[in-house]
């Protein structure tokens, strides 16, 4: 079965900081990824996806994140933290046989000023 | 504008009574995507439907009932049975099952 791990639960940084937010998975194939950002209260936006090709990927926000197959990680990263970006991210898996896509449990984002 | 509406955004339940989450989608989407959400969890599936009059039990289906009769509804049961509902409730639907989904704003249901 898949999983998602993302290893930090909360994470605080400083505005302007850059930041980098942890992904790793657990399948046997190269699966779908994306990553999707939470405000309180609201349901899920989508910021990335990777299906194949360039395994660097641009997102909104100044977000990008990287797959690293030799890793099973799909690490997002921002140069340059903004307040607004205080958010929860949740990144997730799609095993690609059509059915079952995989949250990990988020990672909440803290920006001091 | 497409989207998915929610609705109720707030539900009471009493004990013994079910409930029906309303998850409207005007994007001509095929699949369509129930999901429990936790304080401090990840989201966990609870039913999915890849097209119209078919759906298959999720990860945590026990206690829920889902229908597909309409391509833009797909609408959430709380039953009786089960025994912990209070949580947030996302829906969700994809072009199909492999591309990236759209979520609702969810519904926050809880117990009186």
């Amino acid at each position: 079965a898949q999983s998602v791990t993302q290893p930090d639960i909360h994470i605080t940084v400083s505005e302007g900081a850059s930041l980098e937010l942890r992904c790793n998975y657990s399948y046997g194939a190269t699966p779908y990824l994306f990553w999707y950002v939470q405000s309180p209260g609201q349901g899920l936006q989508l910021l990335l996806k990777y299906f194949s090709g360039d395994t660097l990927v641009q997102g909104i926000k100044g977000f990008e994140a990287e797959f690293k197959r030799s890793q099973s990680s799909f690490n997002r990263s921002k140069p340059s933290v903004h307040w607004s970006d205080a958010a929860e991210y949740f990144c997730a898996v799609n095993n690609n046989a059509g059915n079952m896509l995989t949250f990990g449990g988020g990672t909440r984002l803290m920006v001091k000023p | 504008d497409g989207g998915i509406t929610q609705s109720p955004k707030y539900l009471f339940r009493k004990e013994g009574q079910n409930v029906t989450l309303s998850c409207e989608q005007n994007l001509n989407h095929d699949a369509m995507y129930w999901y429990r959400q936790d304080p401090g969890q990840g989201l966990r599936l609870i039913y999915y439907s890849q097209i119209v009059n078919d759906f298959q039990k999720g990860d945590i289906a026990e206690g829920y009932s889902v229908s597909r009769e309409k391509k833009e509804s797909f609408p959430l049961t709380v039953t009786s049975a089960q025994k912990n509902p209070t949580a947030f409730y996302l829906c969700a639907s994809s072009r199909d099952s492999n591309q990236p989904q759209h979520f609702g704003d969810g519904t926050r249901l809880s117990i009186l």
